[in-house]
């Protein structure tokens, strides 16, 4: 299977409305875990991430839960706004073969805030 | 300070047509990354980089080639391009030698392969 399965695929929200966006990895000495959104036609940009050390981070509207027992972890944003709507990727360090890290990323969510 | 920069933007090739593309950084990280962006697929990553003068095959690396002959740069070759390597490439870099932290894009290139 996937090392980062991601869900769902299509997210749909009224403007002001919570989003909840879920991932799962395979690899239990994963230990960094970013989320990227993407605008139409732009690069992926970091807007929060978390370490295996913690289990939840926050920033204003937008924070991640991370459980590493169940190897999931989760993006929430609080009060959408249409300027929210992307793609959403998470992301999960997974161990190479040469004994790196090298993120692995999930095949992400298409967020639409409908005003 | 550019950050991440790719060349060229767009692309058009015709099958069997070889062709480089660039990406530079000016953040003196050492591990850098390309991927493919194709629709419902995610990033998909092709070939990665460590340090200078290293490479390593990631996902899908078939009909690609990489070399990371300077730090601040890192080639991404292909011999014979074929209409499924249609996509949109990015590089990407990072810093620490874990490869743990935060990736930096560069604004991708559009490559079409008819």
């Amino acid at each position: 299977g996937e090392n980062v399965e991601q869900h769902p695929s299509t997210l749909s929200v009224q403007e002001g409305d919570s989003a909840v966006i879920k991932c799962t990895y395979s690899d239990s000495a994963s230990n960094y875990f970013p989320w990227y959104k993407q605008e139409l036609g732009k690069r992926p940009q970091l807007i929060i991430d978390i370490r295996s050390n913690v289990g939840e981070k926050k920033d204003q509207r937008i924070a991640v839960t991370l459980n590493k027992t169940a190897k999931h972890f989760s993006l929430h944003i609080t009060e959408t706004q249409p300027e929210d709507s992307a793609v959403y990727f998470c992301a999960a360090s997974i161990r190479a073969s040469g004994g790196s890290y090298i993120p692995t990323f999930g095949r992400g969510t298409s967020l639409i805030v409908h005003p | 300070n550019a950050g991440v920069t790719q060349t060229p933007k767009f692309r058009v090739l015709k099958t069997g047509q070889s062709m480089t593309l660039l990406c530079a950084q000016d953040m003196n990280h050492e591990y850098m990354y390309w991927y493919r962006q194709d629709p419902g697929m995610g990033l998909r990553l092709i070939h990665y980089s460590v340090g200078e003068g290293t490479t390593a095959k990631g996902e899908v690396p078939d009909g690609y080639n990489v070399s990371r002959l300077k730090k601040q740069n890192f080639l991404l070759g292909l011999e014979s391009a074929a209409p499924s390597q249609t996509s949109v490439y990015f590089c990407a870099s990072s810093s620490t030698s874990r490869g743990a932290y935060e990736q930096y894009f560069g604004p991708g290139t559009r490559l079409t392969v008819t």
